[in-house]
């Protein structure tokens, strides 16, 4: 089946230090894939996207490479602020099938001054 | 800017209450989506409707159903409530359009406590 798998959290940085947050997929066809955010309090908003293979999504200063040969999207941020510290969501989207987002169970993020 | 709305964003019902959560956006959008979110389970999908009157089953149904009569509103009704659907609800809309990657926008959500 199709499904997302993220590193669990949580993960504590930092001010201004490097950010990777891993994630893979398995999927049949060729997926879109996404990175959502969510700030404490708020729904998910979307961070990134990228519909095809080698495609880049940025945003914010983050960004995450479509990477077909490892079945990768990982996030990253060069210099992460305390404004950073969220949930962020890895999920799929099946090209040309279901409306339907299949996500990762979540990455928490905290950043300290 | 889409803007999904919820009714409520803090609700407590006792076990066995029927219980409405209502869901409206205002960017004309077909697809409405109905999570639950919870920690270490991520999101899941509850149900989906990609037209108005039309509903389609998520990954976890079950205790759940669902209503939309008009195109910018999705209720989410728990029939009986229990304290295992204590939770948080998210609701979220997209354009439909074949072939084409299209976001979801995500409501702010709805922290139900079932007593």
């Amino acid at each position: 089946g199709n499904s997302v798998t993220q590193m669990e959290g949580p993960v504590t940085l930092s001010e201004e230090a490097f950010l990777t947050i891993n994630c893979t997929y398995t999927a049949t066809g060729y997926p879109s894939l996404f990175w959502y955010v969510q700030y404490p309090g708020e729904g998910l908003q979307l961070l990134l996207k990228a519909t095809k293979a080698d495609d880049k999504g940025s945003n914010k200063g983050f960004e995450a490479t479509y990477r077909k040969e490892t079945t990768s999207f990982h996030l990253e941020k060069g210099s992460v602020q305390v404004s950073d510290s969220a949930v962020y969501f890895c999920a799929l989207r099946l090209q040309g099938g279901s409306e339907k987002l299949v996500f990762g169970k979540g990455t928490k993020l905290t950043v300290n001054p | 800017d889409v803007k999904v709305t919820q009714s409520s964003r803090y609700l407590v019902k006792r076990t066995g209450e029927k219980v409405f959560l209502e869901c409206v956006q205002d960017m004309d959008h077909e697809n409405m989506f109905w999570y639950r979110q919870d920690p270490g389970l991520g999101l899941r999908l509850i149900y989906f409707s990609y037209d108005v009157k039309m509903k389609e089953k998520g990954d976890i149904p079950e205790g759940y159903s669902v209503s939309r009569e008009k195109k910018e509103r999705f209720s989410l009704i728990l029939e009986s409530a229990s304290t295992n659907q204590t939770s948080m609800y998210l609701c979220a809309s997209s354009s439909a359009g074949a072939g084409v990657a299209d976001t979801q926008y995500f409501g702010p959500g709805t922290r139900l406590t079932v007593l």
